[in-house]
């Protein structure tokens, strides 16, 4: 299968931790990578790889995977982390990419 | 600065073409992979269509496939996307990305969309 499932919302309070899974088949073998959207804008790379932040991504964002599991965790969550987060993978073609449906994050 | 720009979009009507661009600047366009990429609006992201930077294969998605053509011109830094016997169901925003992948020191191929442009909406209505 080529899916990648994500819950479709989550709540954080300010100031805490919360983690955003993603699963399917082709994380078995192909990293994930992870996109920000907020409303109105465009996606922005977030995390790639085992556990990689692109310059200007804070350090409160991280990584990792297992298994058929990829984890987006956002550790001290800001307001601005309010916004819809996607993950993404090759398929198992290889040549593919799909996205999984997005996990809505609240900020309380 | 890496800088994507999509244009071409708008309103065309079922079975129509249209063909968006993406003029890209701010790093050697000829060298990297390019991707296109939809929203339907409220809606989540569906990767549309991929071209490699080396060989310029093409890729795309099930839905497409037969119907849109993805190119490039090297030497206009800028990426296509022909879109033909368009669907109600193709409206969406299309967004190009650049498609960063690369091998760290194990191997391993690290896929990344690492920079995106701001997206042109085509509406597909009668």
């Amino acid at each position: 299968s080529s899916e990648l499932t994500q819950d479709p919302a989550v709540s954080v309070a300010l100031g805490q931790t919360v983690r955003i899974t993603c699963q399917g088949d082709s994380l078995r073998s192909s990293y994930a990578s992870w996109y920000q959207q907020k409303p109105g804008q465009a996606p922005v790379l977030v995390i790639c790889g085992k556990n990689n932040r692109p310059s200007g991504i804070p350090d409160r964002f991280s990584g990792s995977t297992s298994g058929d599991t990829a984890s987006l965790t956002i550790t001290g969550a800001q307001a601005e982390d309010e916004a819809e987060y996607y993950c993404n993978s090759r398929d198992s073609s290889g040549n593919h990419y799909v996205f999984a449906t997005g996990t809505k994050v609240t900020v309380l | 600065e890496v800088q994507l720009v999509e244009s071409g979009g708008g309103l065309v009507q079922p079975g129509g073409s249209l063909r968006l661009s993406c003029a890209a600047s701010g790093f050697t366009f000829s060298n990297n992979a390019m991707t296109w990429v939809r929203q339907v609006p409220g809606k989540g992201l569906e990767w549309v269509s991929g071209i490699s930077g080396s060989d310029d294969s093409t890729y795309y998605a099930d839905s497409v496939k037969g119907r849109f053509t993805i190119s490039r011109d090297n030497s206009k830094n800028t990426l296509y996307l022909q879109m033909t016997s368009l669907r109600a169901e193709d409206t969406a925003v299309y967004y190009c990305a650049l498609d960063g992948y690369y091998f760290d020191t194990s191997g391993s191929r690290i896929d990344r969309f690492a920079y995106w442009g701001q997206g042109t909406l085509v509406t597909v209505s009668s």
